[in-house]
């Protein structure tokens, strides 16, 4: 069965204190890796796709990886304005639908 | 250039009504998915549709819920004869034309139903 998971569940920062989320898939035939960023209230707001295992997309303070297996959203040095719920979504081969992780919580402290 | 536009954005039935949720893609996109979200939970597949026509609708329950895209107008996902467990934020997803494969889907702001 086609799953995401994301870790951690909750994750609290010193503003300027980099750090890195996982997400962990499982899926037939990898059509393509999305990522996130969900605000309270608010519909998810597109980061990065990734096709292939070892590609990369950076974006200011994001930087997102793709292995075989996971991708890590990395953020360095980050600000209060990160703080947001980071989802990522795996689309399979063969279908349209993207299956999503629960997400990360991620809340930057000044 | 609009984004995903939904409405209404609040709702608010008894159980037993009818529930409309409307969604108007972005310009230019022609591919419109449905996804409900409840509270802890990732977001989860609802249906697929381009204009005229349901591509997937895989992870729809098959009593109660349908959805259209017509040829003019917003898509709109329909739920007949609400209970409290369709309490959740529905969101709509558009992509551009070319398949809904290898392509971004931009979602909009959400509708929250609340079901009493």
């Amino acid at each position: 069965e086609d799953q995401v998971t994301q870790s951690p569940e909750a994750l609290r920062l010193q503003e300027g204190e980099s750090s890195s989320l996982n997400c962990s898939y499982t899926v037939s035939g990898l059509r393509g890796l999305f990522w996130y960023r969900q605000d309270p209230g608010k519909g998810p707001e597109f980061l990065f796709t990734l096709y292939s295992a070892g590609e990369e997309k950076e974006k200011e303070r994001l930087k997102a990886t793709l292995t075989k297996k996971e991708s890590f959203l990395h953020i360095t040095a980050p600000k209060p304005e990160d703080s947001a719920t980071y989802l990522c979504a795996v689309q399979a081969g063969g279908t349209y639908k993207y299956i999503f992780g629960t997400g990360t919580r991620l809340k930057v402290l000044a | 250039n609009a984004g995903v536009m939904q409405n209404p954005r609040h709702l608010v039935r008894r159980r037993g009504q009818e529930a409309r949720l409307r969604c108007s893609p972005m310009k230019g996109h022609s591919h419109v998915y449905w996804y409900r979200q409840l509270p802890e939970e990732g977001l989860k597949f609802m249906v697929y549709l381009q204009k005229e026509n349901i591509i997937d609708e895989s992870g729809m329950p098959k009593e109660r819920f349908s959805a259209e895209f017509p040829k003019e107008g917003p898509s709109i996902l329909r739920i007949q004869q609400v209970v409290r467990g369709d309490s959740a934020a529905y969101f709509c997803a558009s992509s551009p034309p070319g398949g809904g494969t290898y392509n971004e889907q931009f979602f909009g702001p959400g509708t929250r139903l609340t079901v009493l």
